[in-house]
């Protein structure tokens, strides 16, 4: 099946620095990739939505000027949380849709972002 | 709203008794839905999904699941859990280019 890898798997930054996510298809083209958050014990909320070669589309509350995505090739999207704080510790998990598979979406391992 | 509803945060089962995982929908249009599940330390694994076919859907590890319009269900059942099923499950809409996850139910799996 479709693989999808994210890199890194933990991170954890000081207060006010930015760090990167990497989200990779594997063994295909990704012209849709989605950026979910996830809570400790909560489910995964769409943060947004992002087209190979566009801007990503932000969920309501998400702002964008934070948590910056780039999707500049069919097989990699990066989510970069700038000035992150406390706050912004949890779990991002990526997810990419083939373009021939509407209704499908293959997911990361996550990557789990602490925020000291 | 397209939206969907898990019932029971938590869903404990002895080994070998049924699995029934509750999950309601509610949409404006014919849903698209899907079962998915996240193991410890794990990404999420797609168990099976609903795209208007056959309303009596088929999925890995012995999963199924039934898609009733008259009720707007589309509850996760397994005739007989075993202790790898332990994990946290999902039911998943989707609509309009996105998808929408339930707020998850930990599936407990008693020896």
């Amino acid at each position: 099946g479709a693989v999808v890898s994210q890199h890194p798997s933990r991170v954890i930054c000081k207060s006010g620095t930015s760090v990167k996510i990497e989200c990779r298809s594997l063994d295909f083209q990704a012209t849709t990739m989605f950026w979910y958050r996830q809570f400790p014990k909560q489910s995964l909320m769409l943060m947004a939505t992002s087209n190979e070669g566009s801007k990503a589309t932000y969920e309501q509350g998400v702002e964008k000027d934070k948590f910056l995505i780039n999707h500049a090739s069919l097989t990699l999207s990066t989510l970069t949380v700038t000035s992150a704080h406390p706050e912004d510790s949890s779990f991002y998990i990526c997810s990419a849709r083939e373009p021939t598979a509407t209704y499908e979406q293959y997911f990361g391992p996550g990557t789990r972002l602490t925020v000291t | 709203a397209q939206s969907v509803t898990q019932l029971g945060s938590h869903v404990s089962v002895s080994e070998g008794a049924l699995v029934l995982l509750r999950c309601n929908y509610s949409s404006s249009v014919p849903p698209y839905l899907f079962w998915y599940v996240q193991y410890p330390n794990q990404g999420l694994q797609l168990l099976l999904k609903y795209t208007s076919a056959a309303t009596l859907v088929k999925g890995i590890n012995g999963f199924e699941a039934e898609f009733k319009k008259s009720e707007t269900s589309f509850h996760l059942t397994k005739p007989s859990a075993h202790m790898s099923d332990a994990a946290e499950y999902f039911c998943v809409f989707y609509n309009f280019n996105k998808f929408y996850f339930g707020s998850g139910t930990k599936l407990n799996v008693k020896p």
